[in-house]
């Protein structure tokens, strides 16, 4: 158990729709990270938050969108939904301004875009 | 961002020790190396990282080619449980982890 909630666990959505996920971070981390894993393959960097502004973003384009809030939970928004936004997409907390600092992970939501 | 390459898969036998090898030609100096593993339907979990001198935990260790180019996670006696996908991990200036496609470790009984 890391202490990083990850909600819902599973969703299906339909081509086109939207959808938010919701990342509750370990007690005392101020840095969220979410990552994209389609299956059998490795998790790809989305973008990561820190302090409430988007600190670093990976090759996503603009619907992939995400709120950090003051208790440093966070959301990823992905809007026009495609199929290959199927995947397992994974949230990591940790606390920016440790010497290489270590993630910690949630169990992640599977989404199935239809 | 520097690429690593390892080896799809590996099998032990439960009991024994497992090496999984990493190459990180291209790793800057500064850049840690992680490790994480996957277990089936799980997120990621830490493992260990370093930097240039070998490593150890109460997980595994790891050994940190001179050189910087390679490393060697060492599970010291692979048990059933450490069956899981591992992850070899350059750290970026960002502490932003970029991942590759793993190793998966069968575990044998």
């Amino acid at each position: 158990e890391t202490g990083v909630t990850q909600s819902p666990t599973h969703l299906i959505k339909t081509r086109g729709q939207q959808v938010t996920l919701r990342c509750s971070s370990q007690s005392g981390h101020n840095t969220v990270s979410w990552y994209q894993q389609a299956l059998g393959q490795g998790p790809q960097f989305i973008f990561q938050y820190y302090r409430e502004e988007e600190n670093g973003r990976g090759n996503f384009p603009p619907r992939f969108s995400g709120l950090q809030f003051p208790n440093y939970s966070s959301e990823l928004n992905v809007n026009a939904l495609e199929l290959d936004d199927s995947a397992l997409y994974l949230c990591a907390s940790s606390r920016t301004g440790e010497t290489q600092e270590t993630q910690y992970f949630g169990p992640g939501t599977r989404l199935l875009v239809l | 961002d520097a690429k690593t390459t390892q080896p799809n898969s590996m099998e032990s036998n439960e009991e024994e020790p497992v090496h999984l090898p990493c190459n990180h030609s291209t790793i800057s100096g500064t850049d840690y190396i992680h490790w994480y593993r996957q277990l089936p339907s799980q997120g990621p979990e830490y493992v260990i990282h370093g930097l240039t001198s070998n490593v150890n935990n109460r997980m595994a260790s790891l050994a940190i080619a001179e050189d910087r180019k390679s490393s060697t996670l060492i599970l010291h006696r692979a048990t059933l449980r450490d069956a899981a996908v591992y992850y070899c991990i350059p750290m970026d200036s960002n502490y932003q982890l970029i991942w590759g496609a793993g190793t998966k470790l069968i575990i044998k009984p």
